[in-house]
């Protein structure tokens, strides 16, 4: 019963070439994340969705851009992908924001490999 | 903003061992600390949390315990087995997650 599912596990690209990751979630929570993890760091928050409004985080670089169509999908685009970009990208969701104690839950993650 | 850090950075142990993860943070106002196991080529899965208004708790062989006052927590793992061997991330929230820089568990069998 995958609750928050990302698409696809494993992406290839190639540098300057556009690429789509997809996030989609079950639990009809308000809050879609997208971290950037690199190999021994931590999760890096991109950005987040509260419902339709977008926060961007102040070092999250232009190239990185996101959707989210409806209360279900979330999509990150990456408009020019360098090689500094080959990371895992995680999609998390929370029920809320703000000083909540909601959980965050985590997908699988999508391994992007920039050539 | 908060700032959350995490030690140590590696940490190996013998079977049956226990293992303690110590994290610190720096905003009284966080009120929400989760613990992340993250195993090779996965996303982070949540192992157990604590509320700030609690001082320990325990699901089997994991427990946590927060002081509020010296705004530390730490996650205790007893009796390690081979597969307790992950990535281990601590966390706290307030207005959003601000994660340790996590800890590579190495359990030997």
């Amino acid at each position: 019963d995958a609750m928050v599912i990302q698409n696809p596990r494993y992406q290839v690209t190639q540098f300057g070439k556009p690429v789509t990751l997809s996030c989609s979630q079950t639990l009809n929570h308000n809050v879609m994340y997208w971290y950037q993890q690199k190999s021994s760091q931590a999760p890096k928050l991109l950005f987040h969705y509260y419902d339709k409004d977008f926060n961007n985080e102040a070092d999250t670089p232009d190239n990185f851009q996101s959707r989210r169509p409806n209360t279900s999908f979330c999509f990150l685009d990456i408009r020019s992908p360098g090689l500094g970009d080959a990371a895992m990208y995680l999609c998390a969701t929370s029920r809320d924001l703000g000083t909540s104690t909601d959980t965050q839950y985590f997908g699988p993650g999508t391994r992007l490999t920039v050539l | 903003g908060e700032n959350v850090e995490q030690h140590p950075s590696t940490l190996s142990v013998q079977e049956g061992d226990s293992a303690v993860i110590k994290c610190t943070y720096s905003d009284s106002a966080s009120n929400y600390f989760p613990w992340y196991k993250q195993e090779l080529g996965k996303g982070p899965q949540l192992i157990i949390d604590i509320r700030s208004n609690v001082g320990e708790k325990k699901d089997q062989r994991i427990a946590v315990t927060l002081n509020k006052t010296a705004k530390h927590f730490s996650l205790h793992i007893t009796e390690t087995q081979p597969e307790d061997s992950a990535v281990y991330f601590c966390a706290a929230r307030d207005d959003k997650f601000y994660f340790g820089s996590g800890t590579k568990l190495n359990v030997k069998p």
